[in-house]
């Protein structure tokens, strides 16, 4: 079964840490793999896209990492903002046209 | 100057009644989605549509109807609706099916009584 795992479920953490959040899914064939932000009330905005041959890829303070023997994926948050403060959400594309989306982590930036 | 738009933004109504939801994207793509967002924030996809023919149908029960009139709009109408419709959806368009970059609407908040 094509599934998308996240974890934490939350977390919160304080103004100017860092973090990481974890993502495993078992979709095949596999695509490419996203991370959205998801801010209260508004759309999911698209933070990085990496295909299979991409370990690494990073968008200012967000990095996120990808190994796809281990089907895992990590999204790192470098000195974190007020403004993290948002669902992340993993999304795998299945070869062809499906999306599967994992149920998100839900951060709380903290000053 | 907004991407994808949608409305109405909220939307409150009683079950039994139909109603539709607009969405518009002027970024000029060949693809449109439409997804459901339930209470527990889990995404997930309904239709899509590439240059107004359906490509993606996942299980959606026969009371929701997407429409494209053309490649800027995908319109979604509910028929007959139910306590259980009550979700936020999102519209989202891409460049092509097999385009990275997903850019999604506002999303409309859905309430059934």
């Amino acid at each position: 079964k094509n599934q998308v795992e996240q974890s934490p479920q939350s977390l919160i953490i304080l103004e100017g840490k860092n973090c990481t959040l974890q993502c495993n899914y078992t979709v095949s064939p596999f695509s490419n793999l996203r991370w959205y932000k998801q801010d209260t009330g508004r759309g999911p905005v698209s933070l990085t896209i990496m295909t299979f041959s991409e370990n690494t890829k990073s968008n200012g303070r967000y990095t996120a990492t990808l190994d796809a023997d281990t089907k895992q994926s990590s999204l790192h948050i470098t000195a974190s903002q007020l403004s993290d403060s948002a669902s992340y959400i993993c999304v795998v594309r299945q070869y062809g046209q499906n999306f599967v989306f994992g149920p998100g982590t839900r951060l709380s930036v903290l000053p | 100057d907004t991407a994808v738009s949608q409305t109405p933004k909220y939307l409150v109504t009683q079950m039994g009644n139909d109603k539709s939801i607009k969405c518009e994207q002027n970024l000029g793509h060949d693809t449109m989605y439409w997804y459901k967002q339930d209470s527990k924030k889990f995404l997930k996809i309904m239709f899509s549509y590439n240059n107004k023919e359906l490509i993606i149908n996942e299980t959606v029960p026969n009371r929701f109807s997407p429409k494209s009139p053309d490649k800027a709009h995908l319109n979604l109408h509910i028929n007959s609706l139910e306590l259980g419709d009550s979700a936020v959806y999102f519209c989202a368009s891409s460049q092509g099916p097999n385009s990275y970059e997903q850019y999604f609407g506002p999303g409309t908040r859905l309430t059934v009584t």
